[in-house]
């Protein structure tokens, strides 16, 4: 089945230490996202990439970072520089300007 | 920044009330579309609408793009327990190359 896969579903992290979120998808898109979602907000925009080995930043990139070495695979880093960073992430991946989202990974920093 | 408003943020219905839920942009946008997160899920597209005047069906589900192009409406005609979720418009601004999505209308259905 084609689609996009966010691992893990569920992480813990302690203050001041580093955390990389996985994000892959088979649906051979161009275009991958990373979506921020907090508690009775919409979805704010973290970095994007259009193409492998590029990537903007979205709204709200200080204190993430990303890389796109391959075309399936579009990790974010949560560094310890974010001050916020217990939040709802989801990846998404476009097609036809429409977006496909994985099952979202749900970080919460002790 | 570019914005989209979306209102209301929340609703209560009786099932088999009706629901509306309104989409604004103080710019032109080349396309609005629409997406449903079910509670504890991801956001799942649902339609796109591009043409000034669009309304496209899809059985109780009615969505509207304005004349102007800077509004939308998604309407629900006689709600059901599985329509509960967060109805989320997104637009892509004129000149812009990114979806701007409203902040979410959350729909709570009562048997």
């Amino acid at each position: 089945d084609g689609g996009i896969t966010q691992s893990p579903k569920y992480l813990f992290r302690k203050e001041g230490q580093n955390v990389t979120l996985s994000c892959e998808q088979n649906l051979n898109h161009d275009a991958m996202y990373w979506y921020r979602q907090d508690p009775g907000q919409g979805l704010r925009l973290i970095y994007y990439s259009q193409i492998v080995n590029d990537f903007q930043k979205g709204d709200i990139a200080e204190g993430y970072s990303v890389s796109r070495e391959k075309k399936e695979s579009f990790p974010l880093t949560v560094t310890s520089a974010q001050k916020n960073p217990t939040a709802f992430y989801l990846c998404a991946s476009s097609g036809a300007n429409v977006l496909t989202f994985g099952a979202g990974s749900r970080l919460t920093v002790l | 920044g570019q914005q989209v408003m979306q209102i209301p943020q929340y609703q209560h219905v009786q099932e088999g009330e009706d629901f509306t839920t309104y989409c604004n942009s103080s710019t032109t946008l080349s396309n609005i579309q629409w997406y449903k997160q079910r509670p504890g899920g991801h956001p799942v597209f649902l339609i796109q609408l591009v043409k000034s005047g669009e309304v496209k069906k899809q059985k109780r589900l009615t969505f509207q793009f304005g004349e102007a192009k800077k509004n939308s409406s998604l309407h629900i005609t006689a709600t059901q327990t599985t329509d509960v979720g967060t109805y989320f418009c997104a637009g892509t601004p004129g000149g812009y190359n990114k979806l701007i999505f409203g902040a979410g209308t959350r729909l709570a259905v009562h048997p």
